[in-house]
């Protein structure tokens, strides 16, 4: 079993509907969570960065940490064709900076 | 922000030379770098970390002898491929840690391709 579980996708959802991320994984002992944008060519960009279970907001970006579930979400709404990318989640152990990846899902946002 | 810069953005070279590629913390000073690599479609690779006035440590499986990497200050730490041959082609990606109030978070680089001939 690998250690972060992603759906590569690709996903593929009309402009203005909501876009819906998952990631599970099987380390109990995960305590920081992180979603990447990355396009086409270009580095990871930091979207979101939570601690624990909870949720955390920003404009269009929600992130969910369920840590009983081993489960966190990712959602876009009022998705836009320049969310077009690959969105690869992350996380790591307390007092380690080493990041354990998902393979990272591809969306489509067609206008 | 953190903004993080790496040098090439592209690269082709002959079979046989080595390239050097160089990555920057551009406002914040970073004690760790990690230097990733990427396939086509695929996650991210860590091919070894980064620490500035010492040796880099490397994942299993990457030879340091390849891969020279040395971070010479808290901006800078570069990534050397020795004798490069085409199986080297690839997105080579850095990332560079930036202290935060919980943890440190890691801050990407735009990647440099490097196309082997």
């Amino acid at each position: 079993q690998k250690e972060v579980e992603q759906d590569p996708g690709p996903l593929s959802v009309p402009e203005g509907a909501i876009v819906s991320l998952n990631c599970t994984y099987s380390n109990s002992a995960f305590q920081y969570f992180m979603w990447y944008r990355q396009y086409s060519r270009k580095g990871p960009e930091l979207l979101m960065y939570t601690y624990s279970s909870g949720n955390k907001e920003d404009g269009r970006f929600t992130a969910q940490v369920d840590k009983s579930s081993k489960y966190i979400s990712l959602f876009i709404r009022d998705s836009q064709p320049s969310d077009s990318a690959t969105y690869l989640c992350a996380m790591s152990l307390y007092g380690n900076n080493r990041l354990a990846f998902g393979k990272g899902n591809q969306v489509v946002v067609i206008p | 922000g953190a903004v993080v810069s790496q040098h090439p953005s592209w690269v082709i070279c002959k079979s046989g030379t080595s390239v050097k590629i160089e990555c920057r913390s551009l406002d914040f000073q970073a004690t760790t770098m990690f230097w990733y690599r990427q396939f086509p479609k695929q996650s991210l690779m860590l091919m070894a970390t980064s620490n500035e006035g010492s040796k880099a440590t490397y994942e299993q499986g990457v030879e340091k002898d390849k891969f020279l990497i040395n971070h010479a200050s808290l901006t800078l730490s570069t990534l050397t491929v020795t004798s490069a041959h085409p199986e080297d082609s690839s997105f080579y990606i850095c990332s560079a840690l930036k202290p935060g109030a919980l943890q440190e978070t890691q801050y990407f680089g735009p990647g440099t391709r490097l196309l082997v001939l």
